[in-house]
């Protein structure tokens, strides 16, 4: 997979905008960028995936840079619940047929 | 709903035992991964099915055994020859090939060897 980078720890206030961001500037052209999340003890949950124009839906946003080097994914009303480990993930052209890579991700804590 | 089960969800077992951790899916998935989650570490890949009766190892296989002798399912094996077996287990799966549309995960196996 595509080499990416994300702060290990951010902090949020309930209900202001939580705005991670993924640094991919190895990413090649046909590659997307997908994001998950792990709330802890659970297993990862797919949030959302894109190739180069933003995207939205009912879980969050994600904006990609014109150059796709790098991608920001957006909570827009954060809660508690959405504390959690966030991975952004770019898997090989192949789809991610043969495994997808999650490193430690972003552990995204909601304050009160 | 269509989903994941992984089961049970915790396990404990005596050091030297062989133990069998199921997964199984009703998604119509023809891909299925077992993952391994260290604390505060990112996820490992153990071994990893594109179709049935075929599997393929991950970067962690030493020490475990899987089959996937139906599409629905895919039980991984931790033998006595894994060194460190405690750990959270993770089973996911997605529709395989190139259109990858994302895994769905199973709620985790957390298994502890005394």
């Amino acid at each position: 997979d595509a080499k990416t980078t994300q702060p290990p720890s951010m902090d949020c206030a309930e209900g202001r905008a939580a705005n991670l961001p993924c640094n991919h500037s190895t990413i090649s052209g046909n590659e997307y960028v997908y994001w998950y999340r792990q709330i802890h003890s659970q297993g990862p949950q797919y949030i959302i995936h894109g190739l180069k124009n933003n995207e939205t839906n009912e879980m969050a946003s994600l904006i990609i840079t014109e150059d796709r080097k790098s991608s920001t994914l957006i909570l827009p009303h954060a809660t508690l619940r959405d504390t959690a480990v966030y991975y952004c993930i770019v898997p090989p052209s192949g789809g991610g047929a043969d495994g997808l890579t999650f490193g430690k991700g972003t552990h995204l804590i909601i304050q009160p | 709903d269509g989903g994941i089960t992984q089961s049970p969800k915790y396990l404990f077992r005596k050091e030297g035992q062989n133990v069998t951790l199921s997964c199984e899916q009703n998604l119509n998935h023809d891909a299925m991964y077992w993952y391994r989650q260290d604390p505060g570490q990112g996820l490992r890949l153990i071994y990893y099915s594109q179709i049935v009766n075929d599997f393929q190892k991950g970067d962690i296989a030493e020490g475990y055994s899987v089959s996937r002798e139906k599409k629905e399912s895919f039980p991984l094996t931790v033998t006595s020859a894994q060194k460190n077996p405690t750990a959270f287990y993770l089973c996911a799966s997605s529709i395989g090939g190139t259109a990858n549309y994302g895994y769905t995960f199973g709620s985790g196996t957390r298994l502890t060897v005394v």
